[in-house]
Protein backbone atom coordinates (compact mmCIF):
# COMPACT_ATOMS: atom_id res chain seq x y z
CA UNK A 1 0.00 0.00 0.00
CA UNK A 2 1.00 3.50 -1.01
CA UNK A 3 2.09 5.56 1.96
CA UNK A 4 0.99 8.59 0.22
CA UNK A 5 -2.98 8.34 -0.09
CA UNK A 6 -4.74 10.74 -3.25
CA UNK A 7 -8.76 10.95 -3.53
CA UNK A 8 -10.25 10.89 -5.87
CA UNK A 9 -7.97 8.48 -8.16
CA UNK A 10 -10.11 10.18 -11.36
CA UNK A 11 -11.85 13.12 -11.52
CA UNK A 12 -14.21 15.00 -14.79
CA UNK A 13 -15.25 18.52 -14.30
CA UNK A 14 -16.78 21.03 -16.30
CA UNK A 15 -14.61 24.72 -16.35
CA UNK A 16 -16.76 26.04 -14.40
CA UNK A 17 -17.01 23.15 -11.74
CA UNK A 18 -15.27 23.49 -8.54
CA UNK A 19 -13.61 20.41 -7.37
CA UNK A 20 -10.73 19.98 -4.56
CA UNK A 21 -8.17 17.01 -4.53
CA UNK A 22 -6.97 15.62 -1.35
CA UNK A 23 -3.79 13.99 -0.15
CA UNK A 24 -3.11 12.30 3.01
CA UNK A 25 0.45 11.57 4.58
CA UNK A 26 1.89 9.77 7.85
CA UNK A 27 5.00 9.30 7.53
CA UNK A 28 5.60 12.64 10.10
CA UNK A 29 6.87 13.75 6.85
CA UNK A 30 7.01 17.94 6.83
CA UNK A 31 7.34 18.80 3.56
CA UNK A 32 4.48 18.16 0.95
CA UNK A 33 4.13 18.82 -2.38
CA UNK A 34 1.93 19.10 -6.21
CA UNK A 35 3.47 17.66 -9.39
CA UNK A 36 1.70 17.74 -12.87
CA UNK A 37 2.20 15.15 -14.98
CA UNK A 38 0.68 15.73 -18.84
CA UNK A 39 1.00 12.25 -21.08
CA UNK A 40 4.81 11.12 -21.73
CA UNK A 41 6.38 14.27 -19.66
CA UNK A 42 8.39 14.40 -16.47
CA UNK A 43 6.60 15.89 -13.26
CA UNK A 44 6.24 19.45 -13.13
CA UNK A 45 6.61 21.21 -9.80
CA UNK A 46 3.75 23.40 -9.05
CA UNK A 47 3.36 24.01 -4.82
CA UNK A 48 5.68 23.37 -1.90
CA UNK A 49 4.48 23.33 1.57
CA UNK A 50 6.90 22.87 4.56
CA UNK A 51 5.89 22.92 7.80
CA UNK A 52 2.51 23.87 6.75
CA UNK A 53 3.44 27.13 5.17
CA UNK A 54 3.74 27.38 1.41
CA UNK A 55 7.19 27.41 0.14
CA UNK A 56 7.08 27.38 -3.39
CA UNK A 57 4.69 28.26 -5.59
CA UNK A 58 6.34 27.62 -9.31
CA UNK A 59 3.91 30.65 -10.68
CA UNK A 60 0.63 28.15 -10.85
CA UNK A 61 -2.45 30.07 -12.43
CA UNK A 62 -4.70 31.26 -9.56
CA UNK A 63 -7.24 28.97 -10.35
CA UNK A 64 -5.48 26.35 -8.48
CA UNK A 65 -5.37 26.93 -4.70
CA UNK A 66 -3.62 24.61 -2.12
CA UNK A 67 -3.99 24.19 1.35
CA UNK A 68 -2.42 22.42 4.15
CA UNK A 69 -4.81 22.26 7.02
CA UNK A 70 -2.08 20.45 8.80
CA UNK A 71 1.44 18.61 8.30
CA UNK A 72 -0.57 14.90 7.20
CA UNK A 73 -2.71 17.03 4.79
CA UNK A 74 -2.31 18.75 1.53
CA UNK A 75 -5.08 19.53 -0.75
CA UNK A 76 -5.84 21.35 -4.22
CA UNK A 77 -8.80 23.48 -5.02
CA UNK A 78 -9.60 23.63 -8.46
CA UNK A 79 -12.07 26.32 -9.77
CA UNK A 80 -12.73 27.05 -13.29
CA UNK A 81 -10.03 24.77 -15.23
CA UNK A 82 -9.48 24.78 -18.72
CA UNK A 83 -9.29 21.79 -20.84
CA UNK A 84 -5.46 22.01 -21.17
CA UNK A 85 -5.02 21.41 -17.01
CA UNK A 86 -6.24 17.94 -17.56
CA UNK A 87 -3.79 15.75 -16.36
CA UNK A 88 -2.25 13.28 -13.95
CA UNK A 89 -1.86 15.22 -10.63
CA UNK A 90 0.63 13.50 -8.02
CA UNK A 91 1.08 14.17 -4.51
CA UNK A 92 4.51 13.91 -2.73
CA UNK A 93 5.90 14.28 0.61
CA UNK A 94 9.69 14.34 2.04
CA UNK A 95 11.28 14.70 5.65
CA UNK A 96 12.23 18.38 6.08
CA UNK A 97 15.42 19.66 5.59
CA UNK A 98 18.14 18.47 6.72
CA UNK A 99 16.55 15.02 7.72
CA UNK A 100 18.49 11.80 6.21
CA UNK A 101 15.85 11.15 4.07
CA UNK A 102 16.32 14.83 3.15
CA UNK A 103 14.84 15.13 -0.74
CA UNK A 104 13.74 11.45 -1.07
CA UNK A 105 10.24 12.20 -2.62
CA UNK A 106 7.13 9.42 -1.36
CA UNK A 107 4.37 9.95 -4.38
CA UNK A 108 0.73 8.95 -4.02
CA UNK A 109 -0.44 7.01 -7.09
CA UNK A 110 -2.13 10.47 -8.40
CA UNK A 111 -5.26 11.49 -9.67
CA UNK A 112 -6.50 11.93 -13.21
CA UNK A 113 -7.93 15.04 -13.94
CA UNK A 114 -9.97 15.66 -17.25
CA UNK A 115 -11.37 19.27 -17.89
CA UNK A 116 -14.48 19.01 -20.21
CA UNK B 1 20.62 26.64 -14.19
CA UNK B 2 20.35 23.07 -13.29
CA UNK B 3 19.45 20.66 -16.11
CA UNK B 4 18.78 16.78 -16.50
CA UNK B 5 18.82 15.39 -19.96
CA UNK B 6 18.22 11.63 -20.65
CA UNK B 7 18.71 11.30 -24.18
CA UNK B 8 17.03 7.95 -24.58
CA UNK B 9 13.19 8.33 -24.95
CA UNK B 10 12.92 4.67 -25.04
CA UNK B 11 14.76 1.40 -25.18
CA UNK B 12 13.19 -1.99 -25.60
CA UNK B 13 14.63 -4.70 -24.85
CA UNK B 14 14.38 -9.11 -24.45
CA UNK B 15 13.76 -10.73 -20.91
CA UNK B 16 17.15 -11.10 -19.61
CA UNK B 17 19.04 -8.55 -21.63
CA UNK B 18 21.20 -6.13 -19.75
CA UNK B 19 20.02 -2.46 -20.11
CA UNK B 20 21.65 0.75 -19.29
CA UNK B 21 19.78 4.14 -18.63
CA UNK B 22 22.10 7.67 -19.27
CA UNK B 23 21.60 10.45 -17.48
CA UNK B 24 23.71 13.50 -17.98
CA UNK B 25 23.19 16.31 -15.71
CA UNK B 26 24.19 20.30 -14.70
CA UNK B 27 24.61 22.50 -12.06
CA UNK B 28 26.74 24.72 -10.66
CA UNK B 29 26.10 23.67 -6.92
CA UNK B 30 28.84 21.76 -5.27
CA UNK B 31 26.22 20.10 -2.98
CA UNK B 32 23.30 18.26 -4.75
CA UNK B 33 21.63 14.88 -4.85
CA UNK B 34 20.69 12.78 -7.31
CA UNK B 35 18.28 10.54 -7.91
CA UNK B 36 16.31 7.36 -9.77
CA UNK B 37 12.69 6.77 -10.09
CA UNK B 38 10.74 4.30 -11.96
CA UNK B 39 7.28 5.42 -13.12
CA UNK B 40 5.26 1.49 -13.77
CA UNK B 41 2.69 1.72 -16.19
CA UNK B 42 -0.01 1.87 -12.66
CA UNK B 43 1.13 5.81 -12.35
CA UNK B 44 3.05 6.12 -9.28
CA UNK B 45 6.63 7.45 -8.86
CA UNK B 46 8.73 4.85 -6.68
CA UNK B 47 11.86 5.93 -5.24
CA UNK B 48 15.23 3.70 -6.38
CA UNK B 49 18.12 5.79 -5.44
CA UNK B 50 19.68 8.23 -3.90
CA UNK B 51 23.19 9.77 -4.08
CA UNK B 52 25.24 12.72 -2.71
CA UNK B 53 27.36 14.88 -4.86
CA UNK B 54 30.22 13.74 -2.23
CA UNK B 55 29.45 10.28 -2.58
CA UNK B 56 30.99 8.72 -6.29
CA UNK B 57 31.19 5.54 -4.82
CA UNK B 58 29.01 2.84 -7.44
CA UNK B 59 26.18 1.11 -6.09
CA UNK B 60 24.74 -2.14 -6.99
CA UNK B 61 20.64 -3.46 -5.04
CA UNK B 62 20.13 -6.89 -6.36
CA UNK B 63 20.20 -6.66 -10.19
CA UNK B 64 20.33 -2.79 -10.20
CA UNK B 65 23.65 -1.06 -10.07
CA UNK B 66 24.10 2.66 -10.45
CA UNK B 67 27.83 4.86 -11.66
CA UNK B 68 28.32 7.82 -10.69
CA UNK B 69 30.66 10.22 -12.14
CA UNK B 70 31.15 13.82 -11.05
CA UNK B 71 34.03 13.85 -14.04
CA UNK B 72 31.60 13.51 -16.82
CA UNK B 73 28.57 14.92 -14.92
CA UNK B 74 26.73 11.26 -15.52
CA UNK B 75 24.61 9.03 -12.80
CA UNK B 76 23.82 6.27 -15.21
CA UNK B 77 21.11 3.28 -14.29
CA UNK B 78 21.52 -0.24 -15.46
CA UNK B 79 19.34 -2.98 -14.98
CA UNK B 80 20.95 -6.46 -14.99
CA UNK B 81 19.13 -9.81 -16.49
CA UNK B 82 16.26 -7.45 -17.40
CA UNK B 83 12.47 -8.40 -16.64
CA UNK B 84 9.47 -7.86 -17.66
CA UNK B 85 8.38 -6.45 -14.59
CA UNK B 86 11.04 -3.74 -15.07
CA UNK B 87 9.06 -2.01 -18.15
CA UNK B 88 8.42 1.46 -16.95
CA UNK B 89 9.33 4.83 -17.49
CA UNK B 90 12.31 6.18 -15.58
CA UNK B 91 13.36 9.23 -14.47
CA UNK B 92 16.50 10.87 -13.33
CA UNK B 93 16.46 13.79 -10.75
CA UNK B 94 18.83 16.29 -9.48
CA UNK B 95 18.05 18.64 -6.44
CA UNK B 96 20.29 21.09 -4.94
CA UNK B 97 21.60 20.27 -1.09
CA UNK B 98 18.60 21.72 0.73
CA UNK B 99 15.97 22.57 -1.68
CA UNK B 100 12.90 20.93 -2.55
CA UNK B 101 12.46 21.82 -6.22
CA UNK B 102 13.15 18.44 -7.72
CA UNK B 103 14.36 18.87 -11.56
CA UNK B 104 13.17 15.59 -13.78
CA UNK B 105 14.88 14.34 -16.97
CA UNK B 106 12.35 13.60 -19.65
CA UNK B 107 12.38 10.62 -18.44
CA UNK B 108 13.58 6.71 -20.80
CA UNK B 109 10.59 4.52 -21.50
CA UNK B 110 11.83 0.94 -21.22
CA UNK B 111 10.05 -2.12 -23.10
CA UNK B 112 10.73 -5.13 -21.38
CA UNK B 113 9.55 -8.22 -24.01
CA UNK B 114 9.34 -11.88 -22.79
Amino acid sequence: DTEVTQTPKHLVMGMTNKKSLKCEQHMGHRAMYWYKQKAKKPPELMFVYSYEKLSINESVPSRFSPECPNSSLLNLHLHALQPEDSALYLCASSQGRGGSGANVLTFGAGSRLTVL
Amino acid sequence: AQKVTQAQTEISVVEKEDVTLDCVYETRDTTYYLFWYKQPPSGELVFLIRRNSFDEQNEISGRYSWNFQKSTSSFNFTITASQVVDSAVYFCALTRTGGFKTIFGAGTRLFVKA
